[in-house]
């Protein structure tokens, strides 16, 4: 397998700007999890899917952002608007709810809002 | 409440010896605990897990954790440091009985060797 797939690896983009980043789950895991990381803030949870429902959003900061998981192999990340303030790594990840547990991140997308 | 606390951000130690990352935890029902390796600019990578029988555990790179659970603790360990250990490591811990089977992850703890 790939592993998890993340793009784009970069994003820069200007304030009030629509940012779109993508993930690919490892093929048969059932969870889905979005981060942040930051320097100040570190790593984040925003929020996660099982079988491609949300369990738990209480980690997404604002109304700018959503998450959709529209099928098993592909989730996006949304902010509309963008703001200096979500400048950050967004890192993927995915896991089995059973057998191995453990969860594989993607490379992560680093984004900048100037 | 589900928690995991790295009590060192920043932990140095001389190549060639011997290396420990802390950790200890809180959960609810039996832990599922998990060790993390970040280089930079890189994403996590997984180095090991304890999810039942022998609490010492072996994963990548030599590195095992030995899992105590009177203390709650799930120390990361290496016999032998390498410069090329020097990463960012996070402890975290699933509650697969409560909680919707989320992760939790510690604040992380900078590892540097020195030649």
């Amino acid at each position: 397998d790939a592993g998890v797939i993340q793009s784009p690896r970069h994003e820069v983009t200007e304030m009030g700007q629509e940012v779109t980043l993508r993930c690919k789950p490892i093929s048969g895991h059932d969870y889905l999890f979005w981060y942040r990381q930051t320097m100040m803030r570190g790593l984040e949870l925003l929020i996660y899917f099982n079988n491609n429902v949300p369990i738990d959003d209480s980690g997404m900061p604002e109304d700018r952002f959503s998450a959709k998981m529209p099928n098993a192999s592909f989730s996006t990340l949304k902010i509309q608007p963008s703001e200096p303030r979500d400048s950050a790594v967004y890192f993927c990840a995915s896991s089995a709810g059973t057998g191995s547990y453990e969860q594989y991140f993607g490379p992560g997308t680093r984004l900048t809002v100037t | 409440a589900q928690s995991v606390a790295q009590p060192e951000d920043q932990v140095n130690v001389a190549e060639g010896n011997p290396l420990t990352v802390k950790c200890t935890y809180s959960v609810s029902g039996n832990p599922y605990l998990f060790w993390y390796v970040q280089y930079p600019n890189r994403g996590l990578q997984f180095l090991l897990k304890y999810i039942t029988g022998d609490n010492l555990v072996k994963g990548s790179y030599g590195f095992e954790a030995e899992f105590n659970k009177s203390q709650t603790s799930f120390h990361l360990k290496k016999p032998s440091a390498l410069v090329s250990d020097s990463a960012l490591y996070f402890c975290a811990v699933r509650d697969m009985a409560n909680t919707g089977n989320q992760f939790y992850f510690g604040t992380g703890t900078s590892l540097t060797v020195i030649p």
